[in-house]
């Protein structure tokens, strides 16, 4: 069953700030937000992951919300090379598999 | 550059071969997943594999799919008598560390053709 939900495509223009959506309501209290984008074919590329706080490094941010039943990933300024699948997870952690759900195809346009 | 290597990138076997894909992580951490994307479709969980076991497994890894780490180093996935359908992406992943919530890296993958 799906844990999360993601609109299943969206557009930005090149330049502008990306905002993708996750919806995760049932959440539990000890599971963390994963985001990971996949280009084409190539493996899956982790960009961020936080629990409660917002989160930010050199790809993205991550947004979650105080009841933290949804998150919002943000790239800064999108570039074309940016257009990808973005995948939301939720997912408990002593390493436990990643299960991926359809994700949010983001076209970045020129 | 991603930081687990799989070979091939290609192979083409086929119906009811034996094909063996191979990963190699660059550090030498224990906690290692296979996973596979058919082409059009999501990515699908296979294997955990941790300290030399099998952590757990979904319902797609039957009794034709093995996992083993031979060498202490390679980590291998046996597809014992490959089917038509088992044609798909293979990807190699582990965790970056230690810790309770350390992500995924994944490998580029093997695409694995069956004729």
């Amino acid at each position: 069953d799906a844990k999360t939900t993601q609109p299943t495509s969206m557009d930005c223009a090149e330049g502008r700030a990306a905002n993708l959506p996750c919806n995760h309501s049932t959440i539990s209290g000890n599971e963390y937000v994963y985001w990971y984008r996949q280009i084409h074919s190539q493996g899956p590329q982790y960009i961020i992951h936080g629990l409660k706080n917002n989160e930010t490094n050199e790809m993205a941010s991550l947004i979650i919300t105080e009841d933290r039943k949804s998150s919002t990933l943000i790239l800064p300024h999108a570039t074309l090379r940016d257009t990808a699948v973005y995948y939301c997870i939720v997912r408990e952690g002593d390493n436990n598999d990643m299960r991926f759900g359809a994700g949010t195809r983001l076209t970045v346009k020129p | 550059e991603p930081e687990v290597t799989q070979t091939p990138s290609h192979q083409v076997t086929q119906m009811g071969q034996e094909v063996i894909l191979r990963c190699v992580p660059i550090s030498n951490h224990l906690y290692f997943y296979w996973y596979r994307q058919i082409l059009g479709q999501k990515v699908e969980f296979l294997v955990s594999f941790y300290n030399n076991e099998i952590s757990e497994k979904s319902e797609i890894f039957d009794d034709q799919f093995s996992v083993e780490r031979p060498d202490g180093s390679n980590f291998t996935l046996k597809i014992r008598s490959t089917k038509l359908e088992d044609s798909a992406m293979y990807f190699c992943a582990r965790t970056v560390d230690s810790s309770y919530n350390s992500p995924l890296h994944f490998g580029n993958g093997t695409r694995l053709t069956v004729t």
